[in-house]
């Protein structure tokens, strides 16, 4: 059980290229979530997607764009990328059920934007 | 959602219980609320989560005041291993998950 997967787990961009961050999971949740944490802060939400097909802004959505068309991956896209976008990525799944409510996280995607 | 507030850093004397304390006046009947920790640069991890009653684990307790309006996370026995950011979270079912700045816990020797 591989849980929550992202690839890849480094990355440096130029300025004004773009990428595709890829998060998979294994674990058939409805829920999934693309976060981005800053040096010395706590995670930011960008966008989340609750079940396939389906996406929604979070917190800080500007300058990134998602898709969830198979329930196991949902992919974060950066256009055009700007040194601002540099950070850690992370990536969580989680059940909609309450009673089972928890979330798991992927490892991370650390990208630089020079 | 609910915000929360939490204590930007903490101290705790390892084999001690650790007591993190996380505020949130303004939380409504259907919100939970989740504590989870991130480890040094790792993913965040799930610790526990509750509604109205305290709830036990094998890796912490969380106790939730009558009125609701505040929480606090026990960590009976920490070890060095405990040192991390702990974020209280409160949601509604069906919701997006916002972390806030958290509660840098170092468990010192």
């Amino acid at each position: 059980n591989a849980g929550v997967t992202q690839t890849p787990k480094f990355r440096v961009l130029k300025t004004g290229q773009s990428m595709t961050l890829l998060c998979a999971q294994d674990m058939n949740h409805e829920y999934m979530y693309w976060y981005r944490q800053d040096p010395g802060m706590g995670l930011r939400l960008i966008h989340y997607s609750v079940g396939e097909g389906t996406t929604a802004k979070g917190e800080v959505p500007d300058g990134y764009n998602v898709s969830r068309l198979k329930k196991q991956n949902f992919l974060l896209g950066l256009e055009s990328a700007a040194p601002s976008q540099t950070s850690v990525y992370f990536c969580a799944s989680s059940y909609p059920n309450w009673d089972r409510e928890e979330a798991f996280f992927g490892q991370g995607t650390r990208l630089t934007v020079v | 959602d609910a915000k929360t507030t939490q204590p930007p850093s903490m101290d705790c004397a390892e084999g001690r219980a650790a007591n993190l304390p996380c505020n949130h006046s303004t939380i409504s009947g259907n919100e939970y609320v989740y504590w989870y920790r991130q480890i040094h640069s790792q993913g965040p991890q799930y610790i526990i989560h509750g509604l109205k009653n305290n709830e036990t684990n094998e890796m912490a307790s969380l106790i939730i005041t009558e009125d609701r309006k505040s929480s606090t996370l026990i960590l009976p026995h920490a070890t060095l291993r405990d040192t991390a950011v702990y974020y209280c979270i409160v949601r509604v079912p069906n919701n997006d998950m916002r972390f806030g700045a958290g509660t840098r816990l170092t468990v010192k020797p």
